[in-house]
């Protein structure tokens, strides 16, 4: 999960095994979720969003669920391959019109063949 | 495909030089923003427009200014770069949605 500090929390999965990455949001009144991929080099790429009215929601091999009572969202990738191996970034819309986000501070997921 | 240009892709400048970071979007997005991104800290934003000629502070904006004088183009100034900006500079732009879409990124070392 996200913390706080100078250490990225890692995730260290086999090929074709599932990985779950989880992120703890900070305000309830956020409406807006939302996964990034970030490459070694590159900027964040989406994955997949979700609103808060709904707690689950799925888009090829990645499926995130929203638990709003315990302000937690998580990512799941199925049968997780080599080019997997990224930070992931969870990341909130706190309601309001300005379109901010507020990103967690990333989880180093690496796959092994 | 949206795309989102980093003037630069890297950068090495002296302490005190004045430094310019251009962003360029191409889908006539309304929102752009400006992120440092340090290890172990994520993402902050630093500025953002939501329309040409307009800006407001994101969460760490001392020592930056911010320009939009075309909706295309959000530039990230440094008055007088210090050792402490050396950082992944990342702009992102956006429409009436939430969806951001991110640059390359623009590693800048300050000497």
């Amino acid at each position: 999960g996200e913390s706080v500090g100078l250490h990225l929390p890692t995730l260290s999965v086999q090929e074709g095994d599932n990985s779950i990455i989880n992120c703890a949001y900070s305000n309830s009144a956020s409406d807006y979720f939302i996964w990034y991929k970030q490459e070694s080099g590159k900027g964040p790429q989406f994955i997949i969003d979700i609103r808060s009215n709904m707690d689950k929601r799925q888009g090829q091999r990645v499926t995130v669920l929203l638990n709003k009572t315990v302000k937690h969202l998580s990512l799941q990738i199925a049968a997780t391959q080599p080019g997997d191996s990224a930070v992931y970034f969870c990341a909130e819309n706190s309601g309001g019109s300005n379109y901010k986000l507020t990103f967690g501070k990333g989880t180093l997921l690496t796959v092994n063949p | 495909d949206v795309k989102v240009t980093q003037s630069s892709r890297y950068l090495v400048k002296r302490t005190g030089e004045k430094v310019f970071l251009e962003c360029v979007q191409d889908m006539d997005h309304e929102n752009m923003f400006w992120y440092r991104q340090d290890p172990g800290l994520g993402l902050r934003l630093i500025y953002f427009s939501y329309d040409v000629k307009m800006k407001e502070k994101g969460d760490i904006p001392e020592g930056y200014s911010v320009s939009r004088e075309k909706k295309e183009r959000f530039s990230l100034i440094l008055e007088s770069a210090s050792t402490n900006q050396t950082s992944m500079y990342l702009c992102a732009s956006s429409r009436d949605t939430n969806e951001q879409f991110f640059g390359p990124g623009t590693r800048l070392t300050v000497l």
